[in-house]
C-alpha cells in the first residue's frame, strides 16, 4: 500500500532561516507529489506540485521542492523563512495518476520566531 | 470568483443523530472531493465525484456514510447514527477535473463535533 511519511511533527525556526521539510513516499511507480500548506482556520492552500521532469519545482511564496527518486523524498525548501509562514505543511501523493485521490502524510507543524 | 464554500462551519450534534454537510464547489469545476481531517487519523479521503456520479467510494468508513452531488455542483454528505469517533473537521474540495486538472481547491471546512 502507498503511503507518505513526514517524519517531522512539528518544527521551529527563527524568521529569515532556511527551511527543509522532509516527506518520504512509498509507491510502486512515481507518483503526482503535492505539499499543501494549512493556515489556521483555513482550508488546504496547494504550494507545488510534481508530476515529471525536471526534479527541482517551484511553487507559490517562495517554496520550492526537489523529488529524488534513489531517495523516495519529496522534500520542501525556503531559503529564508517569514513569520507568515508559520502553518502546517502537508505532503501528499496521488493513487490514480490523475489527483482523483491523494493520501496525505501526517503534516509537519512550523512554528516561526521572532 | 468565489472558492469552496462548505456550510455549516461548526456542528455540534448527539450521539445517534443525523447530519448533513453541504459543499459548493467553484463555478465549473466537475470534479468534487470530501476528505476528514481528525487528529488520530490526519487527513483521510472519503469520496470523489466526477458531475453526478461517484466512481471511488472507498474511502467512506462506513454504511453510515453517503454522498450525493446533483447538478453537477453542490453536495451533500450526510452522516447517519452520528458516533464520538465521527467527530473530526470534513473537508470539501473541488476541480476542473479534465484532464492535466490536477489543482485540488479545498474549503475552510465543517467542524463537526459528537457528545
Amino acid at each position: 500500500a502507498q503511503s507518505v511519511t513526514q517524519p517531522d511533527i512539528h518544527i521551529t525556526v527563527s524568521e529569515g532561516a532556511s527551511l527543509e521539510l522532509r516527506c518520504n513516499y512509498s509507491y510502486g511507480a512515481t507518483p503526482y507529489l503535492f505539499w499543501y500548506v494549512q493556515s489556521p482556520g483555513q482550508g488546504l492552500q496547494l504550494l507545488l506540485k510534481y508530476f515529471s521532469g525536471d526534479t527541482l519545482v517551484q511553487g507559490i511564496k517562495g517554496f520550492e521542492a526537489e523529488f529524488k527518486r534513489s531517495q523516495s523524498s519529496f522534500n520542501l525548501r525556503k531559503p529564508s523563512v517569514h513569520w507568515s509562514d508559520a502553518a502546517e505543511y502537508f505532503c501528499a501523493v496521488d493513487k490514480s495518476g490523475s489527483a482523483r485521490q491523494l493520501t496525505f502524510g501526517s503534516g509537519t507543524q512550523l512554528t516561526v520566531l521572532p | 470568483g468565489a472558492g469552496v464554500s462548505q456550510s455549516p462551519s461548526n456542528k455540534v450534534t448527539e450521539k445517534g443523530k443525523d447530519v448533513e454537510l453541504r459543499c459548493d464547489p467553484i463555478s465549473g469545476h466537475t470534479a468534487l472531493y470530501w476528505y476528514r481531517q481528525s487528529l488520530g487519523q490526519g487527513l483521510e479521503f472519503l469520496i470523489y465525484f466526477q458531475g453526478n456520479s461517484a466512481p471511488d467510494k472507498s474511502g467512506l468508513p462506513s454504511d453510515r456514510f453517503s454522498a450525493e452531488r446533483t447538478g453537477g455542483s453542490v453536495s451533500t454528505l450526510t452522516i447517519q447514527r452520528t458516533q464520538q469517533e465521527d467527530s473530526a473537521v470534513y473537508l470539501c474540495a473541488s476541480s476542473l477535473g479534465g484532464a492535466n486538472s490536477y489543482e485540488q481547491y479545498f474549503g475552510p471546512g465543517t467542524r463537526l463535533t459528537v457528545t
